[in-house]
């Protein structure tokens, strides 16, 4: 496997499931990130993990718990999801923050729907 | 807040055409800009990226420029061709590693 992958790539579950949707990434890369797409809106960022440590969550409802064991793998739990919260979710890593060139490299993404 | 808009919104045009495609943002303290390819229902590729003291790059038939001053990013593509159908984003970050995506435009290049 290169670059980054995402698991599932398709989801549907009902509102009172709980799911995961996992990111790897085989780049050696030390931040990860959540994204989130919903139809025709602008991309948002929803989580960021540098060296394991999240520095950032962009106001996302607690149904949504990321978890970054290493630098390598990232999660996104879901649990109690609404309807509007069917979207395409992107998972992105990079070298990290204090370095002059930080491409992001983005995963296929894991198509979301809500039931 | 910082705002980024790609103009236009979609784009249908006969292969072999030269097309430009514009990316307006607000804020002109960008980091770095980066351009990027999604086909339907699927991941992010980039394309090109510009770091904020370069003024353009290119990758094959794709240029890429950059204009802090106007608040204005082009991203150049010569000769279309089928395959470049696509929606094309623009994202910027300002000192932090967090992307600023703008609304994006969707090509499609017919035969």
């Amino acid at each position: 496997e290169t670059g980054v992958t995402q698991t599932p790539r398709h989801l549907v579950m009902g509102m009172t499931n709980k799911k995961s949707l996992k990111c790897e990434q085989h780049l050696g890369h030390n931040a990860m990130y959540w994204y989130k797409q919903s139809a025709k809106k602008p991309l948002e960022l929803m989580f960021v993990y540098s060296l394991e440590e999240r520095v950032e969550n962009n106001s996302v409802p607690s149904r949504f718990s990321p978890e970054c064991p290493n630098s390598s793998h990232l999660f996104l739990h879901l649990h109690t999801l609404q309807p509007e919260d069917s979207a395409l979710y992107l998972c992105a890593s990079t070298w990290g923050r204090g370095r002059p060139y930080n491409e992001q490299f983005f995963g296929p993404g894991t198509r979301l729907t809500v039931l | 807040k910082q705002e980024v808009t790609q103009i236009p919104a979609a784009l249908s045009v006969p292969e072999g055409e030269n097309l430009v495609l514009n990316c307006s943002f607000t804020d002109s303290a960008i980091y770095n800009l980066q351009w990027f390819r999604q086909d339907p229902g699927k991941g992010l590729t980039s394309l090109l990226l510009i770091q904020s003291s370069q003024r353009e790059q290119t990758s094959g038939r794709l240029n890429a420029s950059l204009d802090k001053s106007s608040g204005r990013s082009t991203l150049y593509i010569a000769a279309s061709q089928p395959g470049d159908s696509a929606t094309y984003l623009c994202a910027l970050s300002y000192n932090t590693d967090k992307l600023i995506f703008g609304t994006g435009t969707r090509l499609q290049v017919f035969p």
